[in-house]
């Protein structure tokens, strides 16, 4: 399976900021890295899927982007409700997380 | 409305066994690839297993092959997972979860059953 590294593992932020959290995977792969937010006590939730396609629902703020082993999830304005830990995930070969980022208020 | 609600979790002790089941509605459950991920306390994520539509395919994390099996019932809109072998490092909250009608991702989840492996 790849293995995926993300970075930062945790950051401090403040509202209106811009935030950008990196997944690298150990060896290329395909589009089919997806990225998830999850809040204390809920249960993850997907946010992009396929690299770059936001769901349904989900604030434009939120983007995707990158190919081969760097992939990249933006938050362009940071929001209060944007508070959690985001996870990277791999579905290209098996299924992997990366260790999660955690993104607090500064 | 999807939901999935996960059952079966609680206490056991080193050795012991549990299933976890899971049932699903709001979908047709049957074209799906479904999954159980965990969530070791306080941690990250992992992949347990995965099944495909018809139970044929079948896919583990290293850690839990040979001691986990799941399963499916699409005649019962459910998925299982029986644990056997379990130790303390099984510990985590299990959650089943849909995949994307697109596949490749983890669409829906379900709120989450508590396994706790301790004397």
């Amino acid at each position: 399976d790849i293995q995926m590294t993300q970075s930062p593992s945790s950051l401090s932020a403040s509202v209106g900021d811009r935030v950008t959290i990196t997944c690298r995977a150990s060896q290329s792969m395909n589009s089919h890295l997806n990225w998830y937010q999850q809040k204390p006590g809920k249960a993850p939730k997907l946010l992009i899927s396929g690299t770059s396609n936001l769901q349904s629902g989900v604030p434009s703020r939120f983007s995707g982007s990158g190919s081969g082993t760097d992939f990249t999830l933006t938050i362009s304005s940071l929001q209060p409700e944007d508070f959690a830990t985001y996870y990277c995930q791999q579905s290209s070969s098996g299924v992997t997380f990366g260790q999660g980022t955690k993104v607090e208020i500064k | 409305e999807v939901q999935l609600v996960e059952s079966g979790g609680g206490l056991v002790q080193p050795g012991g066994s549990l299933r976890l089941s899971c049932t699903a509605s709001g979908f047709t459950f049957s074209t799906y690839w479904m999954y159980w991920v965990r969530q070791f306390p306080g941690k990250g994520l992992e992949h347990v297993a995965s099944l495909s539509l018809d139970g044929s395919d079948k896919y583990y994390v290293d850690s839990v092959r040979g001691r986990f099996t799941i399963s499916r019932d699409n005649a019962k809109n459910s998925l299982y997972l029986e644990m056997t072998n379990l130790t303390p490092e099984d510990t985590a909250v299990f959650y089943c979860v849909r995949d994307l009608t697109s596949g490749y991702a983890l669409e829906y989840w379900g709120q989450g059953t508590l396994v706790t492996v301790s004397s």
